[in-house]
Parts: C-alpha cells; sequence; structure tokens
C-alpha cells in the first residue's frame, strides 16, 4: 500500500507556541485518522475525521481535512513539553485497513 | 475503555526460535485485529488483517508460513513468528476495531512487542 507523505518530517518549537502538521495522501478516504506515539511505545488515537467533514476540534487539537487537494492538518495550540511525540496520519479507505504516513517527530522545548 | 494490551512488551530470542506475540482487547470484542510492524525511525506497515474464526488475510511480501496469525476469539489474536532471524528484529504493534455504531472506525492500538532476534 503507498504511504501518505508528512511534512515536515521533524519539528522542533518553544513550549506555548502552535505546531502545525501536514499529511497528503493518494487514494480516495473514508476517513483520516491522527495517531501519537511516544518513543518505543504504542499509538494513541487523536482524532478521526470523515470525508465529508472540513473541519474537527478536540481539545487543543484542530484537525482539517481537504479531499480536493488530498490533505490534512494537524495543529496542536499551546503545546507543552508533554506533547513531544511523532505524530503519524492515517487513512482508511472503506476496507478498514489504515495506511500510515511517514510521521512527523515534534519536538516541544522547554 | 478500548484497552488493548500485548505480551511480552519485549522478547530476546536466539535465531531459529520461534516467538508467540499475544493481542488482546480488554474491554470489547474484536471483530477485527491487525498486526504491523515498525522499523526504527519509520512509519507502521501493515502486515496482515485478522478476522475472529477465519485466516488471516496477509499484505504483499508478507509470508504467511513465517508470521503465523490466529484469532482464536473476539478478544484475543496472536502472531507467532516462526524460525526467527536477525532481520526480524523490530517492533511488532497490534490493533483492534470493535463496532461503533454498526461500522468498525478507530483502531485500538497495543503498546507493542519489541523483538530482538539474536
Amino acid at each position: 500500500s503507498q504511504q501518505g507523505e508528512e511534512d515536515p518530517q521533524a519539528l522542533s518549537i518553544q513550549e506555548g507556541e502552535n505546531a502545525t502538521m501536514n499529511c497528503s495522501y493518494k487514494t480516495s478516504i473514508n476517513n483520516l485518522q491522527w495517531y501519537r506515539q511516544n518513543s518505543g511505545r504504542g499509538l494513541v488515537h487523536l482524532i478521526l475525521i470523515r470525508s465529508n467533514e472540513r473541519e474537527k476540534h478536540s481539545g487543543r487539537l484542530r484537525v482539517t481535512l481537504d479531499t480536493s487537494k488530498k490533505s490534512s492538518s494537524l495543529l496542536i495550540t499551546a503545546s507543552r513539553a508533554a506533547d513531544t511525540a511523532s505524530y503519524f496520519c492515517a487513512t482508511e479507505g472503506g476496507n478498514e485497513k489504515l495506511t500510515f504516513g511517514t510521521g512527523t517527530r515534534l519536538t516541544i522545548i522547554p | 475503555g478500548a484497552v488493548v494490551s500485548q505480551h511480552p512488551s519485549w522478547v530476546i530470542c536466539k535465531s531459529g526460535t520461534s516467538v508467540k506475540i499475544e493481542c488482546r482487547s480488554l474491554d470489547f470484542q474484536a471483530t477485527t485485529m491487525f498486526w504491523y510492524r515498525q522499523f526504527p525511525k519509520q512509519s507502521l506497515m501493515l502486515m496482515a488483517t485478522s478476522n475472529e474464526g477465519s485466516k488471516a488475510t496477509y499484505e504483499q511480501g508478507v509470508e504467511k508460513d513465517k508470521f503465523l496469525i490466529n484469532h482464536a476469539s473476539l478478544t484475543l489474536s496472536t502472531l507467532t513468528v516462526t524460525s526467527a532471524h536477525p532481520e526480524d528484529s523490530s517492533f511488532y504493534i497490534c490493533s483492534a476495531a470493535g463496532l461503533a455504531g454498526g461500522r468498525p472506525e478507530a483502531q485500538y492500538f497495543g503498546p507493542g512487542t519489541r523483538l530482538t532476534v539474536l
């Protein structure tokens, strides 16, 4: 399966700043999901946005989806040191399978 | 809710031995479980999809005789790496999907198993 691309590959920001990560994919989707992974650990599901939705919020997270451009963005506002992790987007195309993006390594500098 | 556990969390074995990894959904019934493999600093690659009571569906390039999957119940799936070799060393992660409004959506991931083959 073809992976999506995420950019940037790595991002370092000061605590309190906002972090934006982008994800592009190649095929049509039913939904797009964002996950967080702390080093050497499993994935934590953050948010799911369906193909007929354009924007979704959850706490300090804001996700947008543009199906015409096959892209999504994840915004984390007022970042905290605990947000340091790798973030992956994953698309689901109707067969339950998830195709993961390449990931963004986010480092929050205290 | 929606907790998935994996056991063991890490394992070191000698080349040629077989290793079994368990994946359990603790508080929900998982109609489908997925097995992924992740190399250091890389993304997750789907290995196979497992449905309770039926044979697993393997992704292209994944050897079914090498990676045996058994989904014996709605809460347990096992991955056995047979005759492990150093190149099988990786982080193996399972996920479980339950039913939400009649359609599985978000997958819930286990904490992963670090396999090191000497």
